[in-house]
């Protein structure tokens, strides 16, 4: 069935640091997949999004591209600020219509 | 233009009432989901309606319900509340019933409840 495995974390970097969120999943077909972003207290933003393979979202600096040979969809930002710190999502959109399949998510901790 | 409403944001009820939970979507979207979010177990898909039709649902009990109405709105309910049914409750909302169609689902601000 569909899944997603995304590292967990907690991760803690210094501001200016290159972030790297890893993701892969499986699925059968041609899934979406999405990274979504939960600030304190708050509900769950769309981050960025690609819907086919090679695809590249990108949003507020963070990027991430749909690589269907290795199955991933790994999260980056070169450059991490304070405000970024937030727990992201993984989320993959496939044979269930409506329904998205979420990682556990990862907290990011940024310091100044 | 407004984002997914959740009301109420905060509520606390007690072992064994029952609860609901409303959810207005996004103008013009026809789909609407709810997830659960607890600490241990995550993100949990509860049910997806569109068109007033519950199209799919969850590995959660009977006493989880939903439904939806003709201007898209929806609301859930809880029965027979449990002590683990303390949690984030999110709505979301997209234009047709989301992926894989590419379609973006939209969250709401959640509702937060806690039985005690």
């Amino acid at each position: 069935g569909d899944s997603v495995t995304q590292m967990e974390g907690p991760v803690t970097l210094s501001e200016e640091a290159f972030l790297t969120i890893n993701c892969t999943y499986t699925a059968t077909g041609y899934p979406s997949l999405f990274w979504y972003v939960q600030y304190p207290g708050e509900g769950l933003q769309l981050l960025l999004k690609a819907t086919k393979a090679d695809d590249k979202g990108s949003n507020k600096g963070f990027e991430a591209t749909y690589r269907k040979e290795t199955t991933s969809f790994h999260l980056e930002k070169g450059s991490v600020q304070v405000s970024d710190s937030a727990v992201y999502f993984c989320a993959l959109g496939g044979s269930t219509l409506g329904r998205l399949y979420f990682g556990r998510g990862t907290q990011l901790t940024v310091w100044p | 233009k407004a984002g997914v409403t959740q009301t109420p944001r905060y509520l606390i009820k007690t072992r064994g009432q029952q609860v609901t939970l409303s959810c207005s979507p996004i103008s013009g979207h026809r789909s609407v989901s709810w997830y659960q979010q607890t600490p241990g177990q995550g993100l949990q898909f509860l049910f997806e309606y569109f068109s007033e039709t519950q199209r799919n649902k969850g590995n959660f009990p009977g006493r989880f319900s939903g439904r939806q109405f003709s201007n898209s709105r929806s609301e859930m309910n809880v029965s027979t509340l449990e002590l683990g049914d303390s949690a984030l409750y999110l709505c979301a909302s997209s234009l047709e019933p989301g992926p894989p169609s590419g379609n973006t689902i939209y969250f709401g601000e959640g509702s937060w409840l806690t039985v005690v």
